[in-house]
């Protein structure tokens, strides 16, 4: 089955700074790459998504990138914010079979 | 529109005792799963429907967790009997269909098992 790393595991940047986090899959028939963001009590909820046959896509502050051939896929988030605070998680499907989610990464942005 | 409804949002039982979670998904969404996160984990796929009929239980430990969807609408998820390593949050999540649709979480019932 697919498996999804997900680093790093905790980040710590300043108000207005850029952060990064970073996935890899191993399912190379994956073709579908959602980012969800879980804040505290609350249920994960989709920012951003992207398909295989795109490389990159973009919503305001937030990008994700795709690297089919390396089996990995980033979620960069531009002029953070303190309510960008929250645990992101990454995860892969092969587009109609299940989501199989990475460990989470808790983005903690101080002002 | 509301969103996906749970309840109840927190339990705590004893081992070996059974407990119920119950969900109430976006009206219209056909699909409906149910996942466990544990502290520090990304959510895990327990069972999926589509309307009434299951889709994909491959990971739900059916020697003592069992799930339904009757009538297509709401569903239920139980567990007996519960164990230590059953601690997590439940959470269900709704769709419009499967694959590429988004996922709709509710809140999540947090389980205590001790």
């Amino acid at each position: 089955g697919e498996n999804v790393e997900q680093h790093p595991s905790t980040l710590s940047v300043q108000e207005g700074d850029s952060a990064v986090i970073k996935c890899t899959y191993s399912d190379s028939a994956s073709n579908y790459f959602p980012w969800y963001k879980q804040e505290l009590g609350k249920g994960p909820q989709l920012i951003i998504d992207i398909r295989s046959n795109v490389g990159e896509k973009k919503d305001q502050r937030i990008a994700v990138t795709l690297n089919k051939t390396a089996k990995h896929f980033s979620l960069h988030i531009t002029e953070t914010q303190p309510e960008d605070s929250a645990v992101y998680f990454c995860a892969a499907s092969r587009g109609y079979s299940t989501l199989t989610f990475g460990k989470g990464t808790m983005l903690l942005v101080s002002p | 529109e509301a969103g996906v409804a749970q309840s109840p949002r927190y339990k705590i039982i004893e081992k070996r005792q059974s407990v119920a979670f119950w969900c109430n998904p976006i009206s219209g969404h056909a699909t409906l799963y149910w996942y466990q996160q544990i502290l520090g984990q990304g959510p895990k796929l327990l069972i999926q429907f589509q309307n009434n009929g299951v889709v994909d239980d491959s990971q739900l430990p059916k020697d003592r967790f069992s799930a339904e969807r009757l009538k297509g609408v709401d569903s239920t998820l139980k567990i007996q009997p519960a164990k230590l390593e059953d601690s997590a949050v439940y959470l269900c999540a709704s769709s419009s269909g499967t694959g590429y649709h988004e996922q709709y979480f509710g809140p999540g019932t947090r389980l205590t098992v001790t």
